[in-house]
């Protein structure tokens, strides 16, 4: 069981560059969520799935792209990218469960990180 | 949305002392408050968490406690030891879509660097 599995480990790229962050998951969860983790300030997330075939925005979209088209995978796209997101990439997952029911949070599962530099 | 606040975002101990860190957050609908240890160039893991419907749940030496109606969860870890060296998150849920379900989110505090000095 490998859990949560990004790829790649680290990446640099040139401005305007394209590329996609692959995340793979292997323990059936629906929920799927990218998150870039700058100092200071946390974990923000990107974008998010809630199943296959449906994604959508969250705190900080702009600039990212994302597709689910597999319940196992969840891609992140930068298209043309700029210095401001260089950053530490992580996905996480986590199952849909129901508590009496209510929908019930779930722990989220992180994968290892992908450290993307952008110069 | 949800606003977590984290503090302290440093926190230095002697080996041995105890360390508490402590979050506010926004939505009194939240229901689910879990806590992370991130060790440096490595992945956030999570530690310990607890649902509204307890005031406090321990896992050998960590404990979070819950006040709902302040609004605040802490994190508290006793007998420490340089290996708790670390940035620890909290978080918490978003308010929910129509329907009750979060679908899962969670908006993280801007975490805090805990050194354990032997």
């Amino acid at each position: 069981n490998a859990g949560v599995t990004q790829t790649p480990k680290f990446r640099v790229l040139k401005t305007g560059q394209s590329m996609t962050l692959l995340c793979a998951q292997d323990m059936n969860h629906e929920y799927m969520y990218w998150y870039r983790q700058d100092p200071g300030m946390g974990l923000r997330l990107i974008h998010y799935s809630v199943g296959e075939g449906t994604t959508a925005k969250g705190e900080v979209p702009d600039g990212y792209n994302v597709s689910r088209l597999k319940k196992q995978n969840f891609l992140l796209g930068l298209e043309s990218a700029a210095p401001s997101q260089t950053s530490v990439y992580f996905c996480a997952s986590s199952s849909k469960r129901w508590d009496r029911a209510r929908p019930s949070n779930q722990p989220q599962h992180f994968g290892d990180g992908t450290r993307l530099s952008i110069l | 949305g949800e606003n977590v606040e984290q503090h302290p975002s440093t926190l230095s101990v002697q080996e041995g002392d105890s360390a508490v860190i402590k979050c506010t957050y926004s939505d009194s609908a939240s229901n689910y408050f879990p806590w992370y240890k991130q060790e440096l160039g490595k992945r956030p893991q999570l530690i310990i968490d607890i649902r509204s419907n307890v005031g406090e749940k321990k896992d050998q030496r960590i404990a979070v406690t819950l006040n709902k109606t302040a609004k605040h969860f802490s994190l508290h870890i006793t007998e420490t030891q340089p290996e708790d060296s670390a940035v620890y998150f909290c978080a918490a849920p978003p308010i929910p879509h129509p329907g009750g379900t979060s679908y899962g989110k969670l908006t993280f505090g801007q975490g805090t660097i805990l050194t354990v000095h032997p």
